[in-house]
């Protein structure tokens, strides 16, 4: 199974400040057919997970361009740049490369 | 808009079976592979299941396999997940999900206890 370590597993960061979150895999995501499927989820506090990030750096529809995701093979990081209180929450890697999909144990992101 | 209603929680006793039903609507429902995804109290992420878009083929982790079956009825927009001898580490809330999209269900509660 591929083990994917997501640190640091929280963070406290003020208003207006950035911050990274790394997730490293055990074998490389990149699939057969040329493409990396590494995802950066975000869970709010009472909802449920919402996808933010999909193939390591593609925003999805209506996420604002602070976050961005880069990254290969088996080293990836989400910055999120000028946080703003609505970003709070968990956040998780996925890999959905390799049967079993698996995720990042999450990182909790609180405003100072 | 896309939607994803989960149904068929709540409380079972460790041993038993429960069928958690997920009607899509807002998507071409049979183009897509679909997926459920479990969340234990206070705990993260686990995928539970995942099958193709015709139905053809499933896919499980070694914790379910054997004993949960993921379905779908393409007529009906509609995926199940026929969970048998059921255990307390069940115990989460499952989403459904369009295989790890920005479509998820809220989620359905199942609690395994005597």
């Amino acid at each position: 199974d591929v083990v994917m370590t997501q640190t640091p597993p929280s963070l406290s960061v003020a208003i207006g400040q950035s911050v990274s979150i790394s997730c490293k895999s055990s074998q490389s995501l990149v699939y057969s057919d040329g493409k990396t499927y590494l995802h950066w989820l975000l869970q709010s506090s009472g909802r449920s997970p919402k996808r933010l990030i999909y193939q390591v750096s593609n925003l999805d529809s209506g996420v604002p361009d602070r976050f961005s995701g880069t990254g290969s093979q088996k080293d990836f990081t989400l910055k999120i740049s000028r946080v703003e209180a609505k970003d709070l929450g968990v956040y998780y890697c996925a890999q959905t490369t390799h049967f079993p999909l698996t995720f990042g144990s999450g990182t909790k992101l609180e405003i100072k | 808009e896309v939607q994803l209603v989960e149904s068929g929680g709540g409380l079972v006793q460790p041993g038993r079976s429960l069928k958690l039903s997920c009607v899509a609507s807002g998507f071409t429902f049979n183009n897509y592979w679909m997926t459920w995804i479990r969340q234990a109290p206070g705990k993260g992420l686990e995928w539970v299941a995942s099958i193709t878009n015709t139905g053809g083929s499933t896919y499980y982790p070694d914790s379910v396999k054997g004993r949960f079956t993921i379905s779908r009825d393409n007529a009906k927009s509609t995926l199940y997940l026929q969970m048998n001898s059921l255990r307390s580490e069940d115990t989460a809330t499952y989403y459904c999900t369009r295989t790890v999209s920005p479509y998820w269900g809220q989620g359905v509660m199942v609690t395994v206890s005597s």
